[in-house]
């Protein structure tokens, strides 16, 4: 069974542009949750979709948002992209979401660097 | 206003002892409460949650914890550390608030297993 995969996996942008990273879950997995990790700020929870529905959100601005698609993928994305968004943004897929009982497995991440 | 607190930075346990990672919470309502272990270079994990029913629940690799009501407390333990348990551990607590879930994490929490 493949695992949770994220792409791309390093990512170098500009100040004021935007980004999309993708998230592809474990088949059948229809929960996506997404994550912010940096040195200064930890880990920091962005959202979770649940067939294609955002169940929750964390408190991240506007600029932060993302999507998920019929087939469970999902998409974040960051628009006007400031220095305080070089992270590693970590996704995590499972069957029945943060609420329920199973177990999340994480993607690898994507490094993204604002420059 | 809502927290979660891991009061060690640093835990130093010898193999084969019994190893306790402390975390502890401030919220409204009925929390959800998580372990995660991040490796070096293998990324997040998840270890176990609690949502509701048994205040003791089992993880994985062997870790449990505890959900103490009382004394708003979730420590991970495990009864006989491994080199290999070596890694940061992360507590993260769900919460209600405006008809959604937030998610906040612990800063974490880095344990050293010495042969």
């Amino acid at each position: 069974k493949a695992g949770v995969t994220q792409t791309p996996r390093y990512l170098i942008k500009t100040r004021g542009q935007q980004v999309t990273l993708s998230c592809s879950p474990i088949s059948g997995h229809r929960s996506v949750s997404w994550y912010q990790q940096t040195p200064g700020q930890g880990l920091q929870f962005l959202f979770e979709y649940f067939s294609e529905t955002q169940r929750n959100k964390g408190n991240f601005p506007g600029r932060f948002s993302g999507r998920q698609f019929s087939n469970s993928r999902s998409e974040m994305n960051v628009s006007t992209l400031e220095l305080g968004d070089s992270a590693l943004y970590l996704c995590a897929s499972s069957v029945t979401g943060l609420a329920g009982t199973d177990t999340q497995y994480f993607g690898p991440g994507t490094r993204l660097t604002v420059l | 206003a809502q927290s979660v607190a891991q009061p060690e930075d640093q835990v130093n346990v010898a193999e084969g002892n019994p190893l306790t990672v402390k975390c502890t919470y401030s919220v409204s309502g009925n929390p959800y409460l998580f372990w995660y272990v991040q490796y070096p270079n293998r990324g997040l994990q998840f270890l176990l949650k609690y949502i509701t029913g048994d205040n003791l629940v089992k993880g994985s690799y062997g870790f449990e914890a505890e959900f103490n009501k009382s004394q708003t407390s979730f420590h991970l333990k495990k009864p006989s550390a491994l080199v290999s348990d070596s890694a940061l551990y992360f507590c993260a607590v769900g919460f209600a608030t405006s008809g959604t879930y937030k998610y906040i994490f612990g800063t974490g929490t880095r344990l050293k297993v010495l042969a």
